[in-house]
């Protein structure tokens, strides 16, 4: 049972590139998230899927898009990536909006 | 002023002691309540979960809510050098889900 998945697990980019972080989930989970972490500001939602179909805004969206793939899979795609993107991303899921969240191991990004 | 306050640390204690930890919030919204313990480079791993006020005790750890002062608190008991990490408090309501900055803790032999 690998629970959250999430790739790359490292990647570089030049500002203004772009690509897209993966996230997949065999709990068969209702809600997914994306969160950033940047050093002493925690964890922050970037973009959350309540459902199959429907996505949501959280804190700090500027920049980012989400897709629900399907049930399982939940992707965030920097369209132009900047150096304040530079971060750790975590991808969690919880069986519903009142469930407890688990977490994927992150993707460690940087933009140069 | 942020939605989730944590005591930054960082705290280091010998071996054996009780640590405690803490966090306030100004929400009222939020009814659900974690914590978890985050490894260098590692994700996040959930070790409490609880919705309502009073006490939840697992093995060594127990987790304190007080809604009516909106502050809870995690207390760590016979504290071992594996317990040395980041631990976050989180707090729900519905799919928006609120973290503290973190408490990086180490426990010394």
């Amino acid at each position: 049972n690998a629970g959250v998945t999430q790739t790359p697990k490292f990647q570089v980019l030049k500002t203004g590139q772009s690509m897209t972080l993966q996230c997949a989930q065999d709990m068969n989970h209702n809600s997914m998230y994306w969160y950033r972490q940047d050093p002493g500001m925690g964890l922050r939602l970037i973009y959350y899927s309540a459902s199959e179909g429907t996505t949501d805004k959280g804190e700090v969206p500027n920049g980012y898009n989400v897709s629900r793939l399907n049930k399982r899979e939940f992707s965030l795609r920097l369209e132009s990536a900047a150096p304040s993107q530079t971060s750790v991303y975590f991808c969690a899921s919880s069986e519903t909006g009142y469930t407890e969240a688990f977490f994927g191991q992150g993707t460690r990004l940087t933009v140069v | 002023q942020k939605e989730v306050e944590q005591d930054p640390g960082p705290l280091s204690v010998p071996e054996g002691a009780i640590v405690s930890l803490n966090c306030t919030y100004s929400n009222s919204a939020f009814q659900y309540f974690m914590w978890y313990r985050q490894y260098s480079r590692k994700g996040p791993e959930l070790l409490m979960y609880t919705y309502s006020s009073g006490n939840k005790e697992d093995g060594r750890f127990t987790a304190q809510v007080d809604k009516s002062s909106k502050y809870i608190s995690l207390f760590i008991r016979d504290s071992q050098p594996s317990d040395s990490a980041t631990y976050l408090c989180a707090m729900r309501y519905n799919n928006d889900m609120r973290f503290g900055a973190g408490t990086r803790l180490t426990v010394k032999p």
